[in-house]
């Protein structure tokens, strides 16, 4: 059962556009939001993350929206760079308080110069 | 940011032999450590969650008698993969938290067992 679902295995945006990669829950409990890259044979590095009590965070290129009802968030990259190209992961976390992450299926992002 | 080291980076083992995989955090006191695994193309996966001193909880379905965990101090944890086999192939992921807003990952251990 994918709690956490990224529904886009992969996309492809020119450089200096916009990148929107979004992401879909299913779990009420879940109130904190993140957002990761990963590179090839790396770990996973922190982008931004939200908090249920937001709709938007925004940290220098990249914003977050949640959309609580509809159960929904993206990420928004712009302009997008090519050193942007790598999977990104969406991660949840319930209220429990116990740190524990479920992480989406990841996208795959390519920026073409 | 805070730093957390994995060693090795890369095994290959034999089946049926057991491996170690430690997970350090070089600048921050990691009061949990979790363990993650990831097969190609798929999400990573929380296999097992452990406070310092104290036993590791397992995910439906991660045999604890084979995936032994210890956390002995706060910047140290250990992942043991014991009778290993093909299909624990994977890429393994530790991450350290000292809060919420402080989580941060290893670069990952390949293990191959053939």
């Amino acid at each position: 059962d994918q709690q956490v679902k990224q529904n886009s295995p992969s996309l492809s945006v020119q450089e200096g556009r916009i990148s929107i990669l979004n992401c879909d829950y299913t779990n009420s409990m879940f109130d904190y939001f993140l957002w990761y890259k990963k590179y090839p044979a790396e770990g996973p590095t922190f982008l931004i993350s939200i908090s249920s009590i937001k709709d938007k965070n925004e940290d220098g290129r990249f914003t977050v929206f949640l959309n609580k009802s509809a159960k929904h968030l993206s990420l928004h990259i712009v302009p997008s760079q090519p050193g942007d190209s790598a999977v990104y992961f969406c991660a949840a976390s319930e209220l429990s308080g116990n740190e524990k992450l479920t992480f989406g299926t990841g996208t795959r992002l390519t920026i073409i110069p | 940011g805070a730093v957390v080291s994995q060693h090795p980076s890369w095994v290959i083992c034999k089946s049926g032999t057991s491996v170690k995989i430690e997970c350090r955090s070089l600048d921050f006191q990691a009061t949990t450590m979790f363990w993650y695994r990831q097969f190609p193309k798929q999400s990573l996966m929380l296999m097992a969650t452990s406070n310092e001193g104290s036993k590791a909880t397992y995910e439906q379905g991660v045999e604890k008698d084979k995936f032994l965990i210890n956390h002995a101090s706060l910047t140290l944890s250990t992942l043991t993969v014991t009778s290993a086999h093909p299909e624990d192939s994977s890429f393994y992921i530790c991450s350290g938290t000292s809060g919420r807003n402080r989580r941060f990952f290893g670069p990952g251990t390949r293990l191959t067992v053939l």
